[in-house]
Parts: C-alpha cells; structure tokens; sequence
C-alpha cells in the first residue's frame, strides 16, 4: 500500500521561500507511469491543485502560481519536493502531496501539512 | 473556460439520493474524478473514470457524465457520507482544475 507523508517548516516568514518534502514508502517513486503532485487548501477554502511532475522531471504547474512554483523529484530517496517563493500570508494552507494514476485522478494523498506564513 | 463549477450546498433526508454536479468545458474531454473530504481530514477517492469505484469505497456512491456536467450521485445517503465533495478533471496543458467544493448535509 503507497503511503505518502509531507514534511517541512509549519511557519514561514513572508517574502521568503516554503519548502516542502513529500516522502512516498510502499512502492518506488520511479515505477509505474505515475505523476506526483501538490495541492493546498486554505482554511474553510476549497482545493487548489499546484502542480505535477513526472519520474522524468517533466513538470506541469497551475498558471496562476507557475512564475513562483518549482517541483522536483528525488528518486534515490524516494521523495519529491515543493519550492514555492515570495510567499504571503494568502500562501498560508494545508499542503498535501498526492499520486496521480494514469487516468488523471488522484488515488493516494498525504495527511496534509499546515504552513502558516507570518512574521 | 478552464473552471469547474459546483454547487456550495446540498442536502439530503437520510436514506434518499442525492445527486451532485459538476460543470465545466474540460469534461466534454475528459472524466471528472470525485473526492470526499471529512473535517480535519484529507480528500478521499470515491469516483474516477467513467464510473469507477476504488476498493473499500461503498458501492451507493456512482458517476456519470453528459455533455460538460459530470455528476455523483450517492443512493441511499448515510450519516456517514455528510463531507464535501470535490469534482476534478485536467486541461489540454495537462493542469488539473478543482471545483469549488459542495457541501453535503444528510438531514
């Protein structure tokens, strides 16, 4: 059974960079034909997708975050990553790291991590 | 236009069929997933495909899709199934498209 777990800083200081870690255990992130991707949601706000990369490197990212956004993956410690930059406290959600299946849904999600951006 | 469109609320008497809905231009193209997501919790995969069910998810829970409207519909909705409920498909670019969420209330 896939089991992702999302980890990193809970606060951030506005202006700077949110750095997040996605560890995926149960299988190797370099099997199948699977996109790993971000996705965040504000407090009582709905779901908003960030963005994709695939075990090749290629990369998909929501046009409205896209200028800020960088995911990349490490497939010798089974992990893939969020950088998102010159972040503001509109930045301040629950991240959650997710498996895309070919088909496009998203089968397997982490628990979430809250980031609060705030000085 | 690359939006999804759901209805902030719906409700339900306990026992009846509720039926969920999602619009956009993305899903004349392609399938709509749908997640529930409880309080405090993260989103779960309850539909996917043309009519897909993952393991351990209850078979009152179907989709099916016309034109650009995708829908779900849970027949015989329990107290369990009170959540909201995301609708996603993705664009020809490939970006993944959420819709704004409905809230499901089983009266």
């Amino acid at each position: 059974q896939v089991q992702l777990q999302e980890s990193g800083p809970g606060l951030v200081k506005p202006s700077q960079t949110l750095s997040l870690t996605c560890t995926v255990s149960g299988g190797s992130i370099s099997s199948g034909s699977y996109y790993w991707s971000w996705i965040r949601q504000p407090a009582g706000k709905g779901l908003e997708w960030i963005g994709r990369i695939y075990t090749s490197g290629s990369t998909n990212y929501n046009p409205s975050l896209k200028s800020r956004v960088t995911i990349s993956v490490d497939t010798s410690k089974n992990q893939f990553s969020l950088k998102l930059s010159s972040v503001t406290a509109a930045d301040t959600a629950v991240y959650y790291c997710a498996r895309e299946q070919m088909g496009g849904y998203l089968g397997y999600w982490g628990q979430g991590t809250l980031v609060t951006v705030s000085s | 236009s690359s939006e999804l469109t759901q209805d902030p609320a719906v409700s339900v008497a306990l026992g009846q069929t509720v039926r969920i809905t999602c619009q956009g231009d993305s899903l004349r193209s392609y399938y709509a997933s749908w997640y529930q997501q409880k309080p405090g919790q993260a989103p779960v995969l309850v539909i996917y495909g043309k009519n897909n069910r993952p393991s351990g998810i209850p078979d009152r829970f179907s989709g099916s899709s016309s034109g650009n409207t995708a829908s779900l519909t849970i027949t015989g909705a329990q107290a369990e199934d009170e959540a909201d409920y995301y609708c996603n498909s993705r664009d020809s670019s490939g970006n993944h498209l959420f819709g704004g969420g409905t809230k499901l209330t089983v009266l």
